[in-house]
């Protein structure tokens, strides 16, 4: 079945800097990866998704990147401000559900 | 507000005593999951329901049970609480197949069993 590992478990930048964090799959069937953000004491929730046959999908300072040869693909922020602080989970699409990574703590230094 | 709210938000109770968490959704969502979430490993599913009466077991399903009787609820159900199952818990839901649609989760239930 499907796995996922994700890295780092924690990055802490700069405010300003840009933050890549980076996710690996096994499967090479998965067509769907979606990226959710989790803010302190609430749920999950989706802030981009790519899908196998687009290589690269940005929305303002976020973007995410697959490559389906190496079977990984990564989250990129830019600019980064105090409310991207979060933890991050990146997942894949297994036959009936998501395989989700470990997740990321991200930490933004004032 | 289209929202999954999940009752109760945090609860304590001991070893062997029955409980229920609540999940209900107000999106006319199909598909609905349950979630337990853990230091360290991630999301990890527990059951799912893809209709009305349809679940299946995801990837840690000992210990819990579930029933879709109403499209809109999916409750979690813990016959025999144990320790190991400590965690933070997460309801979701989606209008499609969980690989190709957003899946909206409520707040969460923590729930410790001592």
């Amino acid at each position: 079945g499907e796995n996922v590992e994700q890295h780092p478990s924690t990055l802490s930048v700069q405010e300003g800097d840009s933050a890549v964090i980076k996710c690996t799959y096994s499967d090479s069937a998965s067509n769907y990866f979606p990226w959710y953000k989790q803010e302190l004491g609430k749920g999950p929730q989706l802030i981009i998704d790519i899908r196998s046959n687009v290589g690269e999908k940005k929305d303002q300072r976020i973007a995410v990147t697959l490559n389906k040869t190496a079977k990984h693909f990564s989250l990129h922020i830019t600019e980064t401000q105090p409310e991207d602080s979060a933890v991050y989970f990146c997942a894949a699409r297994g036959t009936y559900q998501l395989i989700w990574g470990a997740g990321t703590k991200l930490i933004i230094k004032p | 507000e289209a929202q999954v709210t999940q009752n109760p938000r945090y609860l304590i109770t001991v070893t062997g005593k029955k409980l229920t968490v609540t999940c209900s959704q107000n999106m006319n969502h199909e598909y609905m999951s349950w979630y337990r979430q853990d230091p360290g490993l991630g999301l990890r599913q527990i059951y799912y329901s893809m209709n009305v009466e349809v679940t299946d077991k995801g990837d840690v399903p000992e210990g819990y049970k579930v029933s879709r009787k109403e499209k809109r609820n999916f409750p979690l159900i813990l016959e025999s609480p144990s320790p190991n199952q400590t965690s933070l818990y997460f309801c979701a839901s989606s209008s499609g197949d969980w690989g190709h649609t957003e899946a909206f989760f409520g707040q969460g239930t923590r729930l410790t069993v001592v």
